[in-house]
Parts: structure tokens; sequence; C-alpha cells
């Protein structure tokens, strides 16, 4: 079964400063990742997703993160942040599997505040 | 396009009632989601439709039925409603039942169980 863990709940940064949001997986298969976004009041909307090509993947909003087999690592990062980023970040995985485990295992989720 | 919708936006039911959650989606997917979304749980799966005539429970289907009405719709039943059901919905699509798949979701269902 696969697992996602993100590290904390809530990050504040100032406005124009770098954003890093952390995420960690444990599959028993190489994964396939993904971030969701959720601005307040709405559904989730995909950011980027990791699906064994490169590496380092290139989102929407000048976002990118970077797969690290060696550390089942999959952080977001923004080099400067913008008022508009703030929102609520979910890391999710999937199994190149049949079965349940080729569907989304949601991590719980951090809350991103910008600061002015 | 419109994309997923949802119906209704809000809700508020007594312990016991019922009620349907409305999804439909214009973007002929042919797999469509239910998921509920708690404080600090981030979103888990109740139930799936893989594709139009097959549906399957996920990861927390207790209380709830669902309905692949064609392929464009995907309704969620609460047969009886408790508070443990008070949570935000949310119904997704994605093109096909592949885990490399993005999900397009509407925009969610808050629902309260007194």
């Amino acid at each position: 079964a696969q697992s996602v863990t993100q590290l904390g709940s809530h990050v504040s940064v100032s406005e124009g400063a770098l954003v890093l949001l952390r995420c960690n997986y444990s599959s028993s298969v190489p994964p396939y990742l993904f971030w969701y976004v959720q601005y307040p009041n709405q559904g989730l909307q995909l950011l980027l997703k990791y699906t064994s090509a490169a590496t380092l993947v290139k989102g929407i909003n000048g976002f990118e993160a970077e797969f690290k087999k060696s550390e089942t690592s999959f952080h977001l990062t923004k080099p400067s942040a913008h008022m508009s980023d703030a929102a609520e970040y979910f890391c999710a995985v999937s199994l190149p599997s049949a079965g349940s485990a080729r569907q989304l295992t949601f991590g719980s989720g951090t809350q991103l505040t910008v600061l002015p | 396009n419109a994309g997923v919708t949802q119906t209704p936006k809000f809700q508020v039911l007594k312990t016991g009632q019922s009620m349907t959650l409305q999804c439909a989606q214009d973007m002929n997917h042919n797999s469509m989601y239910w998921y509920r979304q708690d404080p600090g749980m981030g979103l888990r799966l109740i139930y799936y439709s893989a594709s139009e005539g097959t549906t399957d429970k996920g990861e927390v289907p207790n209380g709830y039925n669902v309905s692949r009405l064609n392929k464009r719709e995907f309704s969620l039943r609460l047969e009886s409603a408790a508070p443990s059901q008070t949570s935000v919905y949310f119904c997704a699509s994605s093109p096909l039942y592949a885990p490399t798949d993005t999900q397009y979701f509407g925009p969610g269902t808050r629902l309260t169980v007194l």
C-alpha cells in the first residue's frame, strides 16, 4: 500500500520569498506523484505530476517539484511567492498496479499563507 | 465547457434523513469518483466508477451508495445520514481509470448533519 506524508500542516512565507512544501511517500514500487492546489471554496486542480519521465517537473504558476527516489520525496517549490499562491496544497501518489493501488492516495494537505 | 458540476453546493440534514448528491461532467471522461474531505485528513475515496456501467468501493464506502446514471452523471446517496458524514464532498472525473491520469474536480458540496 502507498502513503503520503506532508510535513507541516501550515506554512507561512513572505511575499517574494521561496516556497517549499514537503512531501514524502512510501510505496512498494516506483510511484506516480502529483501536487494539487485548492483555492478557498473551490475544488482541487492539478499543479504538476511526475509520471516517470524527467525527475524535475514544472507546473503551472511557476511551481516545480523534483522526484528524489533516494529520499522518497517530491517537494514542491516556487522561487518567489505571490499573494495569489495562498491556498491548500495536496501531495498525492498512485501506483502502476492493478486494482485499488492505482487510485490516488492524498496527503493531509499544507495550508500556505503568504504574508505581505 | 463547465467541467465537473455538483449540486447542491450546501446542505443541512438531520440525523436519519436521506439525500442524493449529483455530479455531472462534460469532458467525455470514462472514470468518475466521489471523495470526502475532512480537516487534517486530506481527501478519501468513497466510491468510484472506472467506466460507465461499473462502480466499486473506495477507502470509506460505509453509509453511502452510488449510481453511474450514464457516462456524464455519477450520484452519491446517503440513505440515513449520520453526524460522522458531515464533510465536504467532491466529485472528480478522469479520461481513463489510469494511475497517471489527471483528475478534474468539481467545486464541492458542503454537508452538515445535525
